[in-house]
């Protein structure tokens, strides 16, 4: 089974701290996804990657960036958190292929204060 | 704009058999997902539809009709653990994943 692990379930933070959020998965797969998760919205793409050291803008990029320096762990940096950015996120990961389903970690509950 | 709808909440008696809609309005189409979530925990794979039709895995069961936009994800035989939200999401022309904001699902006694 694909395991995909965000180091942390639940983070309190306060507004102007830089932010990180890891997320690893052990089944190489290609393709990696963060998104957060709100209630009444559909989940939302903040950035993927689809290689090594590559990156690609979501629906959401603002106030985000990611890092993917091995193919296995993905991070999502919030660079001065801010209390609108308090939500769930969740990882995601996929093997290559466009219409593969994605296999999603259990989520960090970020609350900024 | 893109667009998927799906009812916010549905509840159902356990035993019985529960259908939930999911249309869609996206820039293309290259397949529908449906995605289970507990409250608390990750969404997990449910199913993939492509092509018209029905698509039956044990109690569950996922229709799509492109002309229509519009699939449902049908639980038959339901039972407690199936209380949660059903996601449903679409891949757009460009390979993009289109997410509904879910169907929270209360199963009662």
């Amino acid at each position: 089974d694909v395991k995909v692990t965000q180091s942390s379930r639940y983070l309190v933070k306060r507004t102007g701290e830089k932010v990180f959020l890891e997320c690893v998965q052990d089944m190489d797969h290609e393709n990696m996804f963060w998104y957060r998760q709100d209630p009444g919205l559909g989940l939302r793409l903040i950035y993927f990657s689809y290689d090594v050291k590559m990156k690609e803008k979501g629906d959401i990029p603002e106030g985000y960036s990611v890092s993917r320096e091995k193919k296995e762990r993905f991070s999502l940096i919030l660079e001065s958190a801010s209390t609108n950015q308090t939500s769930m996120y969740l990882c995601a990961s996929s093997p290559g292929v466009d219409n593969s389903p994605l296999h999603f970690g259990n989520g960090t509950r970020l609350t900024v204060t | 704009g893109q667009n998927i709808d799906q009812p916010t909440e549905m509840t159902a008696t356990e035993g019985a058999i529960v259908q939930i809609n999911c249309t869609y309005q996206t820039s293309g189409f290259n397949g529908l997902f449906w995605y289970q979530q507990h409250a608390g925990e990750a969404p997990t794979f449910l199913s993939y539809n492509v092509l018209d039709g029905l698509e039956e895995k044990g109690r569950f069961s996922s229709f799509l009709s492109r002309s229509k936009g519009y699939s449902y994800l049908l639980l038959k035989e339901l039972q407690m653990k199936d209380s949660a939200s059903y996601l449903c999401a679409v891949l757009d022309s460009n390979y993009q994943l289109i997410w509904g904001a879910g169907t929270k699902l209360i199963i009662k006694p």
